[in-house]
């Protein structure tokens, strides 16, 4: 597609329930990217796909936490039991492999945790 | 230390006015260098890439100081419509992997 497309674009959920959060990158975009942003805070780093290559998982919070990226295109963020403070905005991003090309974000959803 | 170390601000500027963000980083193996800038509620834009000898597109002005390791903004003629955050942006690591500074926020008033 022309843009980085995220769904759903809100999410309401109750503490426990897991969510899964669906990232559909720029056709040629070879990474991917997961951040979130607290209201007001800046962008905390997550997960990082790149290619084949096994994912840089160094940013997910806790093991509640976990994404996969099928056939180097879609990916699904998936929060299992969820916590008020996994309340914020995920974002994804994707870009092209080399180095020096910024990021392409969507607009993001906003995960909400009642 | 941050890596990536930005004024939160808020910088509060008349129209018009000639205004000036600092970066800084940490690593001095940083490559490339980006300007995002950030609407409320909204997703991270790319302003624009920064260049080695400083690089200029209409009224921003972006420069990168490699031996002071830090990377500057200029905003001329301020417009409201240049109200919000600004993403100082550095990748350092092998690939693209891009570290965020926690913003600068610019707020244009009449």
């Amino acid at each position: 597609g022309a843009g980085v497309s995220q769904s759903p674009s809100n999410k309401v959920t109750e503490k426990g329930k897991d969510v899964e959060l669906r990232c559909d990158p720029i056709s040629g975009h070879t990474a991917l990217y997961w951040y979130r942003q607290s209201l007001g805070q800046g962008l905390e780093f997550l997960i990082y796909f790149q290619g084949n290559s096994a994912p840089d998982k160094s940013g997910l919070p806790s093991d509640r936490f976990s994404a996969e990226r099928t056939g180097g295109s879609v990916s699904t963020l998936t929060i299992q039991r969820t916590q008020q403070e996994d309340s914020a905005v995920y974002l994804c991003a994707s870009s092209l492999a080399a180095q020096g090309y910024g990021y392409t974000f969507g607009s993001g959803t906003r995960l909400t945790v009642v | 230390r941050k890596e990536v170390e930005q004024d939160p601000g808020p910088f509060n500027v008349p129209e018009g006015a000639t205004v000036a963000f600092n970066c800084t980083y940490s690593n001095s193996a940083s490559q490339s260098f980006f300007w995002y800038r950030q609407d409320c509620r909204k997703e991270p834009k790319l302003l624009m890439s920064v260049y080695s000898s400083g690089n200029e597109d209409g009224r921003f002005t972006a420069q990168l100081n490699r031996a002071s390791q830090y990377i500057s903004l200029l905003i001329r003629d301020s417009k409201l419509s240049d109200s919000a955050t600004y993403l100082c942006v550095v990748n350092y690591n092998a690939g693209n992997m891009l570290t965020f500074g926690g913003g600068t926020r610019l707020m244009v008033k009449p």
